[in-house]
């Protein structure tokens, strides 16, 4: 079956350093891929998605890039801020399935 | 626009007892779909529902179950509730369902079992 894996958490770094959140995927058919953000207390926001293959998904200065070959889907940024930490899930949804398999999920904490 | 009202957002129950939980999507949005988060199992998919039919479910007991009304509005329901069935419940709504549209998430309900 489909399933995601994420890098453990948490992830701890210095505002202004660079983060990387690695995910890999495997699933049966083109799914597509996306990264939401679930701060404390809150549900899930998306925060960017791809839908095929090379595509690049960004949003508030994070990136994705989808790539089949690794079959990985890694978030980015370039610098973070204090305001970034929260928890992010990365997950796919597969073709016709019309439901989304999550990753366990990697806490990032950033500070000042 | 009005995002994704679930409620109630707290509930305490004791086990045994039922639970209903209601939600509203984004208005035109005709694809509602249930998640069930705690910590030792992550987020797992409970069931999808379009156009008041149930198109997808995940792997959960028949205590598990839903329904969608006409104007989209969706419950879920938990009978004979368990300390397990301890989690926060989020509801998600997307314009098809598809799957490259992405899913609208609310703020959740937080169930108690005692």
């Amino acid at each position: 079956g489909d399933s995601v894996t994420q890098m453990e958490g948490p992830v701890t770094l210095s505002e202004e350093a660079f983060l990387t959140i690695n995910c890999t995927y495997t699933a049966t058919g083109y799914p597509s891929l996306f990264w939401y953000v679930q701060y404390p207390g809150e549900g899930l926001q998306l925060l960017l998605k791809a839908t095929k293959a090379d595509d690049k998904g960004s949003n508030k200065g994070f990136e994705a890039t989808y790539r089949k070959e690794t079959t990985s889907f890694h978030l980015e940024k370039g610098s973070v801020q204090v305001s970034d930490s929260a928890v992010y899930f990365c997950a796919l949804s597969d073709t016709g399935r019309r439901a989304l398999t999550f990753g366990s999920g990697t806490r990032l904490q950033v500070q000042p | 626009k009005a995002g994704v009202t679930q409620t109630p957002r707290y509930l305490i129950k004791t086990r045994g007892q039922q639970v209903t939980l209601s939600c509203s999507p984004i208005s035109g949005h005709r694809s509602v779909s249930w998640y069930q988060q705690t910590p030792g199992q992550g987020l797992q998919f409970l069931f999808e529902y379009f156009s008041e039919t149930q198109r997808n479910k995940g792997n959960f007991p028949g205590r598990f179950s839903g329904r969608q009304f006409s104007n989209s509005r969706s419950e879920m329901n938990v009978s004979t509730l368990e300390l397990g069935d301890s989690a926060l419940y989020l509801c998600a709504s997307s314009a098809s369902g598809g799957d490259g549209y992405g899913y609208t998430f609310g703020s959740g309900t937080r169930l108690t079992v005692v």
